[in-house]
């Protein structure tokens, strides 16, 4: 069975970092896309990027360039998405999610509730 | 970038009914549309990609249909767990979804 296990519920202060995880099961890891969407609260679903594990290559949605840092570790099969400077904006549900060709979803992490407050 | 746009934003009806979602893309994406659903508290499910072509396991009662930039959603007879967000998608090259409409009872 295909799987995507995101790492638990998370608060943090402004400004502190953050690294959340997304482990793959039951399927080559490296041959998918895997995607970041954010959804805040009460809110619609949005792309922040998408990386391929065999090579890296990464690609970011313009809103996102520069605000998150994405990566993989084959290794452990695992997907991460990092911010190094949180924002109380950031506070949302964070999903991962594997891609059929680019872009398709076809399975979907459990997501991660980030929360940023002072 | 290419905009999709869902409509209605919200929609009221019953078990039993038929009813149907409309996503408009501001440019021509061929067939290249999914339809999502998100229960409350649940990640997104595929129902719906290549704007018709049912994803394994989704009851028959969901269907897609249009190309070009005008698409829509179909369940055919409402049940109780259909009561959800659903959310149209291009995939064409580059990837946005539309603002969801949220589907609740009358």
């Amino acid at each position: 069975e295909v799987q995507l296990v995101q790492s638990g519920a998370e608060v943090k202060k402004p400004g502190q970092s953050l690294k959340i995880s997304c482990q793959a099961s039951g399927y080559t890891f490296t041959n998918y896309w895997i995607g970041w969407v954010r959804q805040m609260p009460g809110k619609g679903l949005e792309w922040m990027g998408i990386i391929f594990p065999f090579d890296s290559e990464t690609r970011y949605s313009p809103s996102f360039q520069g605000q998150v840092t994405i990566s993989t570790d084959k290794s452990s099969k695992t997907a991460y998405m990092e911010w190094t400077s949180l924002k109380a904006s950031d506070t949302a549900m964070y999903y991962c999610a594997r891609q059929r060709g680019r872009w398709l979803v076809d399975t979907w992490g459990q997501g991660t509730l980030v929360t940023v407050s002072s | 970038d290419i905009q999709m746009t869902q409509s209605p934003s919200t929609l009221s009806a019953s078990v039993g009914d038929r009813v149907t979602i409309t996503c408009r893309a501001s440019q021509s994406i061929s067939s290249w549309l999914a339809w999502y659903q998100q229960s409350p508290g649940k990640a997104p499910k595929l129902l719906i990609y290549k704007a018709s072509s049912l994803e394994s396991g989704v009851p028959s009662r969901f269907s897609g249909s249009g190309s070009g930039t005008e698409f829509t959603l179909t369940i055919s007879s409402l049940q109780p767990d259909d009561f959800a967000t659903y959310y149209c998608q291009h995939y064409d090259g580059s990837s946005s979804f539309g603002q969801g409409t949220k589907l609740q009872i009358k």
